[in-house]
């Protein structure tokens, strides 16, 4: 299994909270990826990153902000959580970005937002 | 814009029973296609992958073959199991457009029973 550690797991906030998710990986994978999952929507991304210091948003970005100042870290912020915001967050890595390249996930954070 | 459609779940099968979940895309290139499956509790995890047209994946029994004149990814199994019962997303990936980025269909959950 991919080295790959979210925290915390599950987190229940209150609308107006700042929240912290932290994506960790052992893997010196270059490419890291946030996404949330919701009934309905799949997958969809919020943002990503190419590398330490180098970050790009996804479909779903606004509200949200990244940060990787290291190679094993990619942390995403919430810095007023809203309701929209509960959804299941799944970190993902990847070693190349060339077409049909893996993505290996985390176990996934449960957000919800009162 | 890219977009994978997936026939709607859930869907409940007899074990031993043959499955198909259809999964159509549309993109501006040449993407790559994916399925990936998701556990209870866990992230997701990849299945199998096509990366050009006619290609067939395959892993665990399951198949996909890449159908580029109608767009197609449908993935077959040909007797199903109880531990086959998860959540099962079509994806893909498109350079010209998104990099290694992928993008989701919503999910099809599958429950076998005994």
């Amino acid at each position: 299994d991919a080295g790959i550690t979210q925290s915390p797991r599950h987190k229940v906030t209150e609308t107006g909270t700042p929240v912290t998710l932290r994506c960790h990986q052992t893997e010196n994978h270059r490419y890291m990826y946030w996404y949330r999952q919701d009934p309905g929507h799949g997958l969809r991304l919020i943002h990503y990153s190419y590398g330490v210091k180098d970050t790009d948003k996804g479909e779903v970005s606004d509200g949200y902000s990244v940060s990787r100042s290291k190679t094993e870290d990619f942390l995403l912020t919430l810095e007023s959580a809203t309701s929209s915001q509960t959804s299941v967050y799944f970190c993902a890595i990847s070693d190349r970005k060339g077409p049909g390249g893996e993505l290996f996930f985390g176990e996934g954070s449960r957000l919800t937002v009162l | 814009g890219n977009s994978v459609t997936q026939m709607e779940g859930p869907v409940t099968l007899s074990e031993e029973a043959f499955l198909t979940i259809n999964c159509t895309y549309t993109a501006t290139g040449y993407p790559s296609l994916f399925w990936y499956v998701q556990y209870p509790g866990e992230g997701l995890q990849l299945l199998l992958k096509a990366t050009k047209a006619d290609d067939k994946g395959s892993n665990k029994g399951f198949e996909a073959t890449y159908r580029k004149e109608t767009t197609s990814f449908h993935l077959e199994k040909g007797s199903v199991q109880v531990s086959d019962s998860a959540v099962y997303f079509c994806a893909l990936s498109d350079m010209e457009t998104s990099g290694s980025r992928l993008t989701f269909g919503e999910g099809t959950q599958l429950t076998v029973n005994p």
